[in-house]
């Protein structure tokens, strides 16, 4: 059964902890993403990935990290500089880039107590 | 970059009546144009997407119309369904395999039986 898996679902963390949310597909896709979805909101990127061992900055990137050791896998490290990290966040993977239909996750929602 | 305005925000038809949703996009060179249907806390779904070489596109109920002289595109649902409520969001891409899609902020779209 092929798809987007992202553990876990609901997550809750400390204020000044690292917190480290998965994100694995099994579609034998080259580009991955990470983006922050707040109430009321739309998708804001985080990071993206078009290739192993390479990653860019999305529009939010700020008080987070990523890698891509493997294809399909792409780990988001929520930092403790990041101010405002209560969300849900979602995980995606497309063929290739951009102008491939994206396949989300169903989310984790992080709350920072 | 690119920017891309939604609208409305909500809407609430009745039910077997259409649902219009708009959205319009700043970068010309914009060439993907896909709409998502997110399920309350679940990740975004590809309903249907069209390309810039096409105006029109049609699947079963749903249909999206793309304009690319006014910059804009529509996803339209006829004969709306209970199941049809959830948020919708448009996106554009420039379609090349390097970088990113900006989404739209979403609809709420609430199907009245």
């Amino acid at each position: 059964d092929g798809g987007i898996t992202q553990s876990p679902k609901y997550l809750f963390r400390k204020e000044g902890q690292n917190v480290t949310l998965s994100c694995e597909q099994n579609l034998n896709h080259d580009a991955m993403y990470w983006y922050r979805q707040d109430p009321g909101q739309g998708l804001r990127l985080i990071y993206y990935s078009q290739i192993v061992n390479d990653f860019q900055k999305g529009d939010i990137a700020e008080g987070y990290s990523v890698s891509r050791e493997k294809k399909e896998s792409f780990p988001l490290t929520v930092t403790s500089a990041q101010k405002n990290p209560t969300a849900f966040y979602l995980c995606a993977s497309s063929i290739q880039g951009s102008s491939d239909t994206q396949y989300f996750g169903p989310g984790t929602r992080l709350t920072v107590l | 970059g690119e920017n891309v305005e939604q609208h409305p925000s909500t809407l609430s038809v009745q039910e077997g009546d259409s649902a219009v949703i708009k959205c319009t996009y700043s970068d010309s060179a914009s060439n993907y144009f896909p709409w998502y249907k997110q399920e309350l806390g679940k990740g975004p779904q590809l309903i249907i997407d069209i390309r810039s070489n096409v105006g029109e596109k049609k699947d079963q109920r749903i249909a999206v119309t793309l304009n690319k002289t006014a910059k804009h595109f529509s996803l339209h649902i006829t004969e709306t369904q209970p199941e049809d409520s959830a948020v919708y969001f448009c996106a554009a891409s420039k379609g090349t395999n390097a970088g990113k899609s900006t989404f739209g902020d979403g609809t709420t779209l609430t199907v009245k039986p």
